[in-house]
């Protein structure tokens, strides 16, 4: 069974600082891998998709990493803001098309 | 911005009664899920649809119900609310061999 495990569970950071979040999951059979952000109260807004034969994926401060072979995915941040307070999460997407989501990371980027 | 709509947004509602929340989407997509996230916890998979008459259980066992008649439309049925089942409920849809799933604002369900 999919695991996926995502660390820190909550950040903390001032404004301007970039940051990595960090994602493994237990089995390497994925389809691709999805980082959302959820707002309190919220549903899910997407924020990239990678591929299971892509490394990488970038959006305007975002970049994601991905690792296939050893479990692992990375969002980093750069030039942190106070609207990037969020929930951040990670899903990967097996067999089926199903998802699999970490219990996330709480992120504060405070002034 | 993904077109997929969830109603209603917020419902409390006593024990015993019948709920039907909604999810309609607008693209096409012809797979559809729900998911169940209680408060500060990761989402579970509990139906999902590959299509119109095409309905699964997920991965999460839960005692609501869904249908498929339309490809725009996917209702979850709770046939006996419980406060057991207080919760956020969110939907999303994928278009078939994309895999990117698109979710809607969630409707949290509380059951006194």
């Amino acid at each position: 069974k999919q695991e996926v495990t995502q660390i820190p569970a909550a950040l903390s950071v001032p404004e301007g600082e970039n940051l990595v979040l960090n994602c493994s999951f237990t089995d390497s059979a994925i389809y691709n891998l999805q980082w959302f952000r959820q707002d309190p109260g919220k549903g899910l807004t997407s924020l990239l998709l990678i591929q299971s034969s892509q490394r990488e994926q970038t959006s305007g401060r975002l970049n994601a990493s991905l690792d296939k072979s050893s479990g692992r995915s990375t969002l980093y941040i750069a030039a942190s803001q106070p609207g990037d307070s969020a929930t951040y999460l990670c899903a990967v997407t097996g067999t089926a098309s199903k998802l699999t989501f970490g219990t996330g990371t709480r992120l504060q980027v405070t002034l | 911005e993904a077109d997929i709509y969830q109603t209603p947004r917020y419902l409390v509602i006593g024990t015993g009664k019948k709920i039907t929340l909604e999810c309609s989407q607008t693209m096409g997509h012809d797979k559809m899920y729900w998911y169940q996230q209680d408060p500060g916890m990761e989402l579970h998979l509990i139906h999902y649809s590959y299509g119109v008459n095409s309905t699964e259980k997920g991965d999460l066992s839960s005692e609501s119900t869904v249908s498929r008649i339309r490809t725009e439309h996917f209702p979850l049925t709770l046939e006996s609310a419980r406060p057991s089942h207080t919760s956020q409920y969110l939907c999303a849809s994928s278009l078939q061999g994309v895999n990117e799933q698109y979710f809607g604002p969630g409707t949290r369900l509380t059951v006194t």
